[in-house]
């Protein structure tokens, strides 16, 4: 399978937890992005990685959020202190240099805080 | 505000039936994408359209991109059970800046055999 891959599939958390997502680009895409979805809506970006770096970022990501692209392969998403409203679907997409507008989906990693 | 609207938010139609769901806003883009998510799954890009007036088709599915490049269709032929899924439209509104990829709140359809 050399689509995007995304680990773990389902977390559950007490709130106040620290949490780590990993994301798997597919391996010739430069760009890498984040997005957190909840019921009945539609996915909100949350960050940008152009290689390993992290270009862009939403104002939803506030201090308790970090991603890291160290090697410009897969990435990280980290939730420090987890609260209750973090429960979401956290998406990674990845996208070519010379597609900027398609990208890629993973499977999501399914954050339930307790 | 969602700057971009999708309607309706939920569909059930028999197998068979044909159907449109519509993506819109008040702001102009330069390019669209339509993806299908199933429960439990990321979205799958179905189609990216980027001409004012495009029409691209995919099996029974036929996208249109609006005349002003402001909104969009998705019409499904003959629907089939394994067309249930939430249908999103996302869009971009410059070249460049990547925050500018916008979601709509999707259209969740159900295909009853």
């Amino acid at each position: 399978d050399t689509g995007v891959s995304q680990n773990p599939r389902h977390k559950i958390t007490k709130r106040g937890q620290n949490v780590t997502f990993r994301c798997d680009p597919i391996s010739e895409h430069n760009r890498l992005y984040w997005y957190r979805q909840t019921l009945g809506q539609g996915p909100e970006f949350l960050t940008y990685f152009q290689n390993e770096a992290q270009l862009e970022k939403s104002r939803l990501l506030s201090d308790r959020f970090s991603a890291e692209r160290p090697k410009g392969s897969f990435s990280t998403l980290e939730i420090q202190r987890t609260e209750q409203g973090d429960s979401a679907m956290y998406l990674c997409a990845s996208s070519p240099d010379r597609t900027q507008e398609t990208q890629y989906f993973g499977p999501g990693t399914r954050l339930l805080v307790l | 505000t969602q700057l971009l609207e999708q309607s309706p938010q939920f569909l059930s139609i028999q197998e068979g039936e044909n159907l449109t769901v519509y993506c819109n806003s008040s702001s102009v883009f330069s390019s669209l994408q339509w993806y299908r998510q199933e429960p439990g799954e990321g979205p799958v890009l179905l189609v990216t359209v980027v001409t004012g007036g495009e029409v691209k088709k995919l099996k029974r599915l036929t996208f249109q991109f609006g005349d002003a490049r402001k909104d969009s269709s998705l019409h499904i032929t003959a629907a089939q059970p394994g067309d249930t899924g939430l249908y999103l439209c996302a869009a971009h509104r410059g070249k460049t800046s990547y925050d500018k990829v916008i979601f709509g709140p999707g259209t969740s359809l159900s295909v009853i055999p």
